[in-house]
């Protein structure tokens, strides 16, 4: 139990445009998910707390209107990194899980998002 | 931000030697987590220890936890060459926010 599917794995795109990054829980219902980034060789990074129903909770220094959440439902949530720029470019992974202090989280597979 | 430090940030060994894994930590938490992730890949959860727990096992793996020192180890006896990837603790801050650790690259050479 506890499978989170991200979807795409893989996406490149142009500098300007828009990609929107899809995180859902297929066994189980959260109501928070969290949404990372991952630099190469580096650790993974909070960027936001999904909340379903209402506005996420983005970390400090993590530019909203750039970093769009929408978490319209119980299995999914989504991330749209608006205006890319080639900085942009990353590894973005999310998570959630159904019992946090009895089972950890589950991760997504990540999604590597080059913007050229 | 980071909560805390691995060491050794990279670690080479072979097979059947046992690996150690250090992490530190800054600030009060409810458990530590430790996570595996292959290259490109996400991330696997691997064993959860408490903040009222000393020590946890779970097959080759062996978790401590001194919260008055803010550290954790992850041990992996009889290591494969399977076990090759990075290991990260995680801490939640009291708000099931996870915070990462900066890693430990393992290599297990057959």
């Amino acid at each position: 139990g506890a499978v989170v599917s991200q979807h795409p794995s893989r996406v490149i795109c142009k500098s300007g445009t828009s990609v929107k990054i899809e995180c859902r829980s297929l066994d189980f219902q959260a109501t928070t998910m969290f949404w990372y980034r991952q630099f190469p060789k580096q650790s993974l990074m909070l960027m936001a707390t999904s909340n379903e129903g209402s506005k996420a909770t983005y970390e400090q220094g993590v530019e909203k209107d750039k970093f769009l959440i929408n978490h319209a439902s119980l299995t999914l949530s989504t991330l749209t990194v608006t205006s890319a720029h080639p900085e942009d470019s990353s590894f973005y992974i999310c998570s959630a899980s159904p019992s946090p202090t009895a089972y950890g989280y589950t991760f997504g597979s990540g999604t590597r998002l080059t913007v050229v | 931000s980071q909560q805390g430090e691995e060491d050794p940030q990279a670690l080479s060994i072979q097979e059947g030697e046992n690996a150690t894994m250090n992490c530190s930590y800054k600030t009060s938490i409810n458990n530590l987590q430790w996570y595996r992730q292959n290259s490109g890949r996400g991330l696997v959860h691997l064993i959860l220890i408490r903040s009222n727990e000393r020590e946890k096992h779970s097959g080759r793996l062996r978790v401590t936890l001194d919260t008055s020192k803010k550290s954790s180890s992850l041990l992996i006896t009889a290591s494969r060459a399977a076990d090759t990837a990075s290991y990260f603790c995680a801490t939640d801050k009291l708000s099931d926010k996870l915070i990462f650790g900066t890693g430990t690259r393992l290599q297990v050479f057959p």
